[in-house]
């Protein structure tokens, strides 16, 4: 198993570029979430999906989209990138409990994104 | 509004010492709590899960605690090593949430050699 990658690794943007982050499990697991981490601040949660097809904002959605159309996959997309968004970005997946929730989290190693 | 509190946000120990690391929460209806370990430049590595009905977990020199009543979980390093240099951070699933963890900022651990 290769658990939670992420790709790239490192990424520098230009303010108002687009890209996608990719995230990937092997897992099956049905739970999947997008963090960033800032110095001081923890980590904070941008969006998450409990299955294909279903995606849900975090705390700090702005600026960020997602989709889920398998399992396997859950890409972050920065519609237009803003200085601001400089930041580590992490994947993480979990199993589902039956009508319950996401039980042990599994990171990914994240991206270092700067946004000059 | 649920918040999670780590103090101290830096502690620096000499090696071979037992310590005590704490994570506060204001919310005693959680699911469950868990504690990860962050290298510098590193993804979170998971130490220990506690679900709701338990009251402690242990892995080698590892225990963690929740004490709901208190608004309080522990994770104790026994006989700490350089190796476990770190920043570590504990994270609750609150049931009145939403399917989201709440994450502490983290405590930055130094065990000096």
């Amino acid at each position: 198993n290769a658990g939670v990658t992420q790709t790239p690794k490192f990424q520098v943007l230009k303010t108002g570029q687009s890209m996608t982050l990719q995230c990937a499990q092997d897992m099956n697991h049905e739970y999947m979430s997008w963090y960033r981490q800032d110095p001081g601040m923890g980590l904070r949660l941008i969006h998450y999906s409990v299955g294909a097809g279903i995606t849900d904002q975090g705390e700090v959605p702005n600026g960020y989209n997602v989709s889920r159309s398998t399992t396997e996959d859950f890409p972050l997309r920065l519609l237009s990138a803003a200085p601001s968004q400089t930041s580590v970005y992490f994947c993480a997946s979990s199993p589902l409990k039956v009508g319950g929730p996401p039980y042990e989290q599994y990171f990914g190693p994240g991206t270092r994104l700067t946004v000059t | 509004k649920q918040e999670v509190t780590q103090i101290p946000a830096a502690l620096s120990v000499p090696e071979g010492e037992n310590l005590v690391l704490n994570c506060s929460f204001t919310d005693s209806a959680i699911y469950n709590l868990q504690w990860f370990r962050q290298d510098p430049g590193k993804g979170l590595t998971s130490l220990l899960l506690i679900q709701s009905s338990q009251r402690e977990q242990t892995s080698g020199r590892l225990n963690a605690s929740l004490d709901k009543s208190s608004g309080r979980s522990t994770l104790y390093i026994a006989a700490s090593q350089p190796g476990d240099s770190a920043t570590y951070l504990c994270a609750f699933y609150f049931t009145s949430g939403t399917y989201k963890y709440i994450f502490g900022t983290g405590t930055r651990l130094k065990v000096l050699a």
